[in-house]
């Protein structure tokens, strides 16, 4: 089946500053993506989507980057804040595109 | 209305007793969700409700019984629990039924406690 994985379970950036969040998934014909943000004590909010016949979507400060000759998905926060702090999810389509398989996580904190 | 409610938010049960979580979307979503969550971890998928009628059971104990009184409502009724049962159990809802790339949108999720 599907697995999804990535590079840094935890990530310290600088107010002000870019945040990167990786993701790597297996199913080459995964056709839908997902970020979700998940504050403390809170549910995953839904950040931004993408489909696999894009490479690249922008929302509000936050871009998502798909390459899928690698089959790498990247979250890309611009001028980070401490309201970013919190743990990022991405979630893949899986291999009978009917669920979500979800990565582990990466607990973004921002430093003052 | 644009959010997906859960009650109650904290629940403490012991291993004998019979509870239940209610979970509530009014945005007219075809398909709801009961996620696991345990600390540190990714939501793990238990049960998928399309257009009312239970799509998708991943192995879940028979401890744990979904129910889907109508498209607005789901609900997971506890009983005879485990402590390893502890976790925070999400409810999500997604606008088109029969799975596939439909986002899903999470509640607040009641957080368990089983002694």
């Amino acid at each position: 089946g599907e697995s999804v994985g990535l590079h840094l379970p935890t990530l310290s950036v600088q107010e002000g500053d870019n945040s990167i969040i990786n993701c790597a998934y297996s199913n080459s014909a995964s056709d839908y993506f997902i970020w979700y943000k998940q504050e403390s004590g809170k549910g995953p909010q839904f950040i931004i989507d993408i489909r696999s016949n894009m490479d690249k979507r922008q929302g509000q400060r936050v871009t998502v980057l798909l390459n899928k000759t690698v089959k790498h998905l990247s979250l890309q926060i611009a001028a980070t804040q401490p309201g970013d702090s919190a743990v990022y999810f991405c979630a893949v389509l899986d291999n009978y595109g009917q669920n979500f398989v979800f990565g582990p996580g990466t607990r973004l904190s921002v430093l003052p | 209305d644009t959010e997906v409610t859960q009650t109650p938010k904290h629940l403490v049960m012991g291993m004998t007793n019979k509870k239940s979580l209610k979970c509530e979307q009014h945005m007219g979503h075809r398909a709801m969700y009961w996620y696991k969550q345990k600390a540190k971890k990714p939501p793990e998928l238990m049960f998928v409700y399309s257009y009312e009628k239970l799509s998708i059971n991943e192995s879940v104990p028979s401890r744990f019984s979904p129910e889907c009184p109508n498209s607005s409502l789901l609900n997971l009724h506890l009983h005879a629990l485990q402590p390893e049962d502890s976790a925070l159990y999400l409810c999500a809802s997604s606008p088109k039924g029969g799975g596939g790339a439909d986002t899903q949108y999470f509640g607040p999720g009641t957080r368990l406690t089983v002694l």
